[in-house]
């Protein structure tokens, strides 16, 4: 039981560049969540899933797209790399319903310059 | 602007000593959790309080829920080194986001 995985743990883009951030869970979790954390603001969400097929916004969309085709993955995708993306990523996934704990991977460093 | 603020936003203090983070807001939350996140790693729950007023307890950490569901606190007792860490609080409203505070870094010097 891995719990929640996030590839790669480190990563360079040059501005305009698009990659994707992995996040898989293997606990069969309804719900999961992309935040970014940032020096002295916590984290804030941009996407979340309630299930497959299902994504929605949160605080800071913008310049990223997710989709969740399965259950177990919901990756993350930077459309045009821009240094305001730097930042360590993080996914996370949680049962769903009244259930409120939720399970964090170990982060992703992103650096665009 | 962040809808949760913790104070103080740093804390260094002897290990022995007693401390407590605050997490206010301006706004109602279903259920408000405690996270402790080490460098490098993802935050881990601490615990999750849901009922207006309540006070849970975890070993030397004291958890307390506001009574009208808007702040929260963490004490700690007779700090330990194995304390240190990034503290965030996290309140959970309807529309199944977690809205996260701005963290309190905290050093217990042995």
């Amino acid at each position: 039981n891995a719990g929640v995985t996030q590839t790669p743990k480190f990563q360079v883009l040059k501005t305009g560049q698009s990659m994707t951030l992995q996040c898989a869970q293997d606990m069969n979790h309804e719900y999961m969540s992309w935040y970014r954390q940032d020096p002295g603001m916590g984290l804030r969400l941009i996407h979340y899933s309630v299930g497959a097929g299902i994504t929605d916004q949160g605080e800071v969309p913008n310049g990223y797209n997710v989709s969740r085709s399965t259950t177990e993955d919901f990756p993350l995708r930077l459309l045009s790399a821009a240094p305001s993306q730097t930042s360590v990523y993080f996914c996370a996934s949680r049962r769903g319903g009244t259930s409120y704990e939720q399970y964090f991977g170990p982060g992703t460093r992103l650096t665009v310059t | 602007t962040q809808l949760l603020e913790q104070s103080p936003q740093f804390l260094s203090i002897q290990e022995g000593e007693n401390l407590t983070v605050y997490c206010n807001s301006s706004s109602v939350f279903s259920s408000l959790q405690w996270y402790r996140q080490e460098p490098g790693e993802g935050p881990v729950l601490l615990v999750t309080v849901v009922t207006g007023g309540e006070v849970k307890k975890l070993k030397r950490l004291t958890f307390q829920f506001g009574d009208a569901r808007k702040d929260s606190s963490l004490h700690i007792t007779a700090a330990q080194p194995g304390d240190t860490g990034l503290y965030l609080c996290a309140g959970f409203r309807t529309g199944n986001q977690f809205y996260f505070g701005t963290g309190t870094s905290l050093t217990v010097i042995p």
